[in-house]
């Protein structure tokens, strides 16, 4: 079975620009959800996508969506682009929801911001 | 509000000793801790988890502790290996709002 795959893998932006990363889950998963990973604050939460609804929201601003499509394929936006914003996004799949399921994750996106 | 610590950040083990890496939880509601590691350039992966309702549990070389009472949990490796040299996160369940919060990371580097 093929894993979590995301794309793009890297990516370099512009302060002020808005950018999308997708992320495609295991065959069969039907929740996603996405993480902020950064030396210094680990693993952050974002949200939590199920059968195309948000479940769950972290603490970051509204720049910051989601949105998951009937094939269970997610994408997350970032408008308006900060240089905090620097960083691995990880997507992670899941069978279903509920927070005693294993989370399967991507490869992640790199992106940075100049 | 809703955190996880865990300690140490960096850890430097000689290969053959044991590694311990410890995580304090503030939501006394939780119930579900996780184990991940993250291999240098590779994506987190599941290594172990535990249930309130245990105390403790093993696989092979890795065994996790939960100390309710305290709000505490620990990994524990035992006769440690080059490829054990990861980054490992601790993680917490919050039932109310059906997540999970992640430690900030440990960075275990085995010794030769």
């Amino acid at each position: 079975k093929a894993g979590v795959t995301q794309t793009p893998r890297y990516l370099i932006k512009t302060r002020g620009q808005q950018v999308t990363l997708s992320c495609s889950p295991i065959s069969g998963h039907r929740s996603v959800s996405w993480y902020q990973q950064t030396p210094g604050q680990g693993l952050q939460f974002l949200f939590e996508y199920f059968s195309e609804t948000q479940r769950n929201k972290g603490n970051f601003p509204g720049r910051f969506s989601g949105r998951q499509f009937s094939n269970s394929r997610s994408e997350m936006n970032v408008s308006t682009l900060e240089l905090g914003d620097s960083a691995l996004y990880l997507c992670a799949s899941s069978y279903t929801s509920g927070i005693y399921n294993e989370q399967f994750f991507g490869p992640g996106t790199r992106l940075t911001v100049l | 509000g809703e955190n996880v610590e865990q300690h140490p950040s960096t850890l430097s083990v000689q290969e053959g000793d044991s590694a311990v890496i410890k995580c304090t939880y503030s939501d006394s509601a939780s119930n579900y801790f996780p184990w991940y590691k993250q291999e240098l350039g590779k994506r987190p992966q599941l290594i172990i988890d535990i249930r309130s309702n245990v105390g403790e549990k093993k696989d092979q070389r890795i065994a996790v502790t939960l100390n309710k009472t305290a709000k505490h949990f620990s990994l524990h490796i035992t006769e440690t290996q080059p490829e054990d040299s990861a980054v490992y996160f601790c993680a917490a369940s919050i039932p109310r709002d059906d997540k999970i919060i992640f430690g900030k990371g440990t960075r275990l580097h085995i010794l030769p």
